[in-house]
């Protein structure tokens, strides 16, 4: 069946490093990739989707490209600020329905 | 987020009682979901429902009953909380259904939450 395995956390990192949380997916079909984002105390927040292979979604510095050949959707950030600690989600929308990784936790340290 | 209104967004309730969540969505979405989050377990799908008076399970329904009686509203009931159903309650819309490839409509939109504590 569809899922989605994405890196555990928590993820520490400096302001203004790098940002690579790696999502990797098994689906049947074309399924769409979402990237969502869960601030403290709040509901999940959609960061990014992609629709189709070797679409690039983005949004507030974060990328991710949706990969056919190696079935992933990584996020990444150039630059991490103290604002994007929260717990982020990788998702796919499968045949009937949607599909959730287990969450990774960025600290960001100022 | 102003579309969709969960509530209560916190409830402590004691064993044995029922208990409704109540979600109102000014979207006019079709699809309506409720899911419950647990440390180590995710997000899990509880029912969802495709239009007024249509629902279906999740994958942890037992326990839990839905009703949607217009587009707007739909409720999760709990006909007798135990402990194991203390979680953070979170309901979604979407505009279309997963699978549905295209324009992206199947985006989930979510409430805040609402926090349930059975002792």
């Amino acid at each position: 069946g569809d899922s989605v395995t994405q890196m555990e956390g928590p993820v520490t990192l400096s302001e203004e490093a790098f940002l690579t949380i790696n999502c990797t997916y098994t689906a049947t079909g074309y399924p769409s990739l979402f990237w969502y984002v869960q601030y403290p105390g709040e509901g999940l927040q959609l960061l990014l989707k992609a629709t189709k292979a070797d679409d690039k979604g983005s949004n507030k510095g974060f990328e991710a490209t949706y990969r056919k050949e190696t079935t992933s959707f990584h996020l990444e950030k150039g630059s991490v600020q103290v604002s994007d600690s929260a717990v982020y989600f990788c998702a796919l929308s499968g045949f009937n329905k949607f599909y959730f990784g287990s969450g990774t936790k960025l600290n960001v340290k100022p | 987020d102003a579309g969709i209104t969960q509530s209560p967004r916190h409830k402590v309730t004691e064993t044995g009682t029922p208990v409704t969540l109540r979600c109102h969505q000014t979207e006019n979405h079709r699809y309506m979901y409720w899911y419950r989050q647990d440390p180590g377990h995710g997000l899990r799908l509880i029912h969802y429902s495709y239009g007024v008076k249509d629902t279906d399970k999740g994958e942890v329904s037992d326990g839990y009953s839905v009703s949607r009686s217009k587009t707007e509203d739909f409720l999760l009931t709990l006909e007798s909380a135990t402990s194991s159903q203390t979680s953070v309650y979170f309901c979604a819309i979407s505009e279309s259904p997963p699978g549905r490839v295209g324009s992206g409509a199947n985006v989930l939109t979510f409430g805040a939450g609402s926090r349930l504590t059975v002792l």
